[in-house]
């Protein structure tokens, strides 16, 4: 079983569509835990990290559910601009595992 | 501040050839790690630093072999490359081991 689990998709939306991904992850001793986003050929960048309290950053909304296991990431009125994969990260640790992303294009 | 910076951009090896990836960071950060990224799948731990002079094994270590003489500087070696290395190579740094990483552009290696 993956460490850290997620839908590949792909997501085809239409703009101002609301989206939304899950993420599992298996250790339940796991500290920390973030939403990177990956640009086609590009390196992962920080999208937001996520707080036991769930937390907003304009459009976008993620989640922590500790009980269950997984984090979401809420993404609201798409822009084509959020194309993009998608990578769940947590931290076990110290170590960082990564899912293996979720693919979203967001069409006209 | 340039961040996470990695040369080459690019690279193609034959089979048994040796190479150096070189990633730097301007941020003094003490953590700094190497990962690849293969289709399908996340990014994969190979080795990772701690601190200045210090080096550990990650998920996927064999084959490559690392260094950390310098505090913004972390190397990772191929001594004797294989087809099954061809893949994108990231480098990443961050502050301490539970805090976001930043990660370089990349390198693509092709290893016929």
């Amino acid at each position: 079983r993956k460490e850290v689990e997620q839908d590949p998709g792909p997501f085809n939306v239409p703009e101002g569509a609301t989206v939304a991904f899950n993420c599992t992850y298996s250790n339940s001793a796991s500290q920390s835990f973030f939403w990177y986003r990956q640009d086609c050929r590009k390196e992962p960048k920080l999208l937001m990290s996520v707080y036991s309290s769930g937390n907003e950053d304009g459009r976008f909304t993620a989640q922590l559910n500790r009980a269950s296991q997984y984090i979401s990431l809420l993404i609201r009125d798409s822009k084509l601009s959020d194309s993009a994969t998608y990578l769940c990260v947590v931290n076990e640790l110290g170590d960082m595992r990564f899912g293996a992303g979720t693919r979203l294009t967001v069409k006209p | 501040n340039a961040g996470v910076t990695q040369t080459p951009k690019f690279r193609v090896l034959k089979t048994g050839q040796s190479m150096t990836l070189l990633c730097a960071q301007d941020m003094n950060h003490e953590y700094m790690y190497w990962y690849r990224q293969d289709p399908g799948m996340g990014l994969r731990l190979i080795h990772y630093s701690v601190g200045e002079g210090t080096t550990a094994k990650g998920e996927v270590p064999d084959g490559y072999n690392v260094s950390r003489l310098k505090k913004q500087n972390f190397l990772l070696g191929l001594e004797s490359a294989a087809p099954s290395q061809t893949s994108v190579y990231f480098c990443a740094s961050s502050r301490t081991g539970v805090e976001t990483q930043y990660f370089g552009p990349g390198t693509r290696l092709l290893v016929l």
